[in-house]
C-alpha cells in the first residue's frame, strides 16, 4: 500500500520554505526521500530509521514520527535547483522487504 | 563503477510481443528491484530480489517475470506485451534492504502499440 504524500504540488519563489508530508497506514521501519528531475532517474536524499530521528542535508532536512507513522521533508530558503518531484518511500520491516513509494510531490521554484 | 545500467533506453513493442529489459549493477548489491512509473502514479514496485536466487512480487507483478541467477543481473521479462504496460521502467539496487539508499538506473521508456 502506497504511502500518502501531501501536497501533490507546490509552487515557491526562490528563498521561500516548503514542507512535504508522507504518511503511512502501516508501522514503519524506515522512510526514504528521493528527488527526481524531469526525464531523469530518482536521486537519493536521505533515510530516516525508526526511533524518531531527524536528519539534515544542507538546507533540506527531514523528521520521522514513528508513533504517527509520518515523515516530513523540510526545504528551507529554496533554490531553483530544488525544483523536481519528491518521493517518499517506506519499508515496514519484519519480513516485508518492499520499498513502497508515494505518488510524489511536484515542487516548482520560480525566480 | 558504472553503477546501475539498463538496456535498452527506448523500446517500441506491438501488443503480444515479448521482451526482456536488462538491468545490471557492479556494486555487489544484494537488493535489486524493478519499478514502473506512470504519470500521477509515482513509482510502483513490480518485483524485487533480496539476493541471488531469491525473488518476490511487488505491488504490480502481473504480466512480468524476473529471475536472479547472479548478484549482478536482474532482468525483467514481459511475457505478452499489452498497451497498459506502456511506461518508464526503473531498475534499482541497494546494499541491503531497509536502511540503505537505492541507486536507480537511467530507465527504459517502453511503448506498446
Amino acid at each position: 500500500q502506497q504511502p500518502v504524500q501531501s501536497p501533490q504540488a507546490v509552487i515557491l519563489r526562490e528563498g521561500e520554505d516548503a514542507v512535504i508530508n508522507c504518511s503511512s497506514s502501516k508501522a514503519l521501519y524506515s522512510v526514504h526521500w528521493y528527488r527526481q528531475k524531469h526525464g531523469e532517474a530518482p536521486v537519493f536524499l536521505m533515510i530516516l530509521l525508526k526511533g524518531g530521528e531527524q536528519k539534515g542535508h544542507d538546507k533540506i532536512s527531514a523528521s520521522f514520527n514513528e508513533k504517527k507513522q509520518q515523515s516530513s521533508l523540510y526545504l528551507t530558503a529554496s533554490q531553483l535547483s530544488y525544483s523536481g518531484t519528491y518521493f517518499c518511500g517506506t519499508y515496514s520491516g519484519g519480513s516485508n522487504y518492499k520499498l513502497t513509494f508515494g505518488k510524489g510531490t511536484l515542487l516548482t521554484v520560480n525566480p | 563503477n558504472a553503477g546501475v545500467t539498463q538496456t535498452p533506453k527506448f523500446q517500441v513493442l506491438k501488443t503480444g510481443q515479448s521482451m526482456t529489459l536488462q538491468c545490471a549493477q557492479d556494486m555487489n548489491h544484494e537488493y535489486m528491484s524493478w519499478y514502473r512509473q506512470d504519470p500521477g502514479m509515482g513509482l510502483r514496485l513490480i518485483h524485487y530480489s533480496v539476493g541471488a536466487g531469491i525473488t518476490d512480487q511487488g505491488e504490480v507483478p502481473n504480466g512480468y517475470n524476473v529471475s536472479r541467477s547472479t548478484t549482478e543481473d536482474f532482468p525483467l521479462r514481459l511475457l505478452s506485451a499489452a498497451p497498459s504496460q506502456t511506461s518508464v521502467y526503473f531498475c534499482a539496487s541497494s546494499k541491503q534492504w531497509g536502511s540503505y539508499e537505492q541507486y536507480f538506473g537511467p530507465g527504459t521508456r517502453l511503448t506498446v502499440t
